[in-house]
């Protein structure tokens, strides 16, 4: 049974229109984490959620917004995505608090294509 | 974070034990080494993690040098379906959150061929 379930799976976006990434968990863990997987390269973490407390990382881009409305959804909002913005976009969970020892568990993940 | 140091690529026969090494020699005390792989077109899947001790479970036992500065992941019997990127990390505490944040290398892509 999928307990991060990513929807959905394949997306197609036009330039600059808005899309969103949508990310669900049923393991009631705290930590939700967006990361974004251009092909070939190694998955690249933009954000993430501890609770309502969100932490960005330093290099990414404005366009990208995210929203946790309640602990079980995650939402990855892209404001206008550029052709470079094409990727895979994966969403994974850990319990938290962190002693640095806790698993993440991770979606299927939504590949977007821009068009 | 400490950073590690991975072969681009290995190959393995099926049925026999792939050993994929990681080198972390910046890798400070509280630090974990967390193993973890992908599968094409997958999410990443959660392999193995320690800390100290050598650690083994059904997928797979993770071997780390007493001096820490590196490791290596053991499958014991690889089949075509290990076929996958694997990702060494090493992960500690980050932040006012205390959130242990996974920072992926480039990984070893390992090729079993029958």
């Amino acid at each position: 049974d999928a307990m991060v379930i990513q929807n959905p799976r394949y997306q197609v976006t036009q330039f600059g229109k808005p899309v969103t990434l949508s990310c669900s968990q049923t393991l009631n863990h705290n930590v939700m984490y967006w990361y974004q997987q251009k092909s070939s390269q190694a998955p690249k973490l933009l954000f993430h959620y501890y609770d309502k407390d969100f932490n960005n990382e330093a290099d990414t881009p404005d366009n990208f917004q995210s929203r946790r409305p309640n602990t079980s959804f995650c939402f990855l909002d892209i404001r206008s995505p550029g052709l470079g913005d094409a990727a895979m976009y994966l969403c994974a969970t850990s319990r938290g608090p962190g002693q640095g020892n806790e698993k993440l568990f991770f979606g299927s993940g939504t590949q977007l294509s821009v068009l | 974070d400490a950073k590690t140091t991975q072969p681009p690529s290995m190959d393995c026969a099926e049925g026999r034990a792939a050993n994929l090494p990681c080198n972390h020699s910046t890798i400070s005390g509280n630090e974990y080494v967390y193993w973890y792989r992908q599968i094409h077109s997958q999410g990443p899947q959660y392999i193995i993690h320690g800390l100290k001790n050598n650690e083994t479970n059904e997928m797979a036992s993770l071997i780390i040098t007493e001096d820490r500065k590196s490791s290596t992941l053991i499958l014991p019997h690889a089949t075509l379906r290990d076929t996958a990127v694997y990702y060494c990390i090493v992960r500690g505490l980050h932040g006012s959150s205390n959130t242990g944040k996974l920072i992926f290398g480039q990984g070893t892509t390992l090729q079993v061929k029958p």
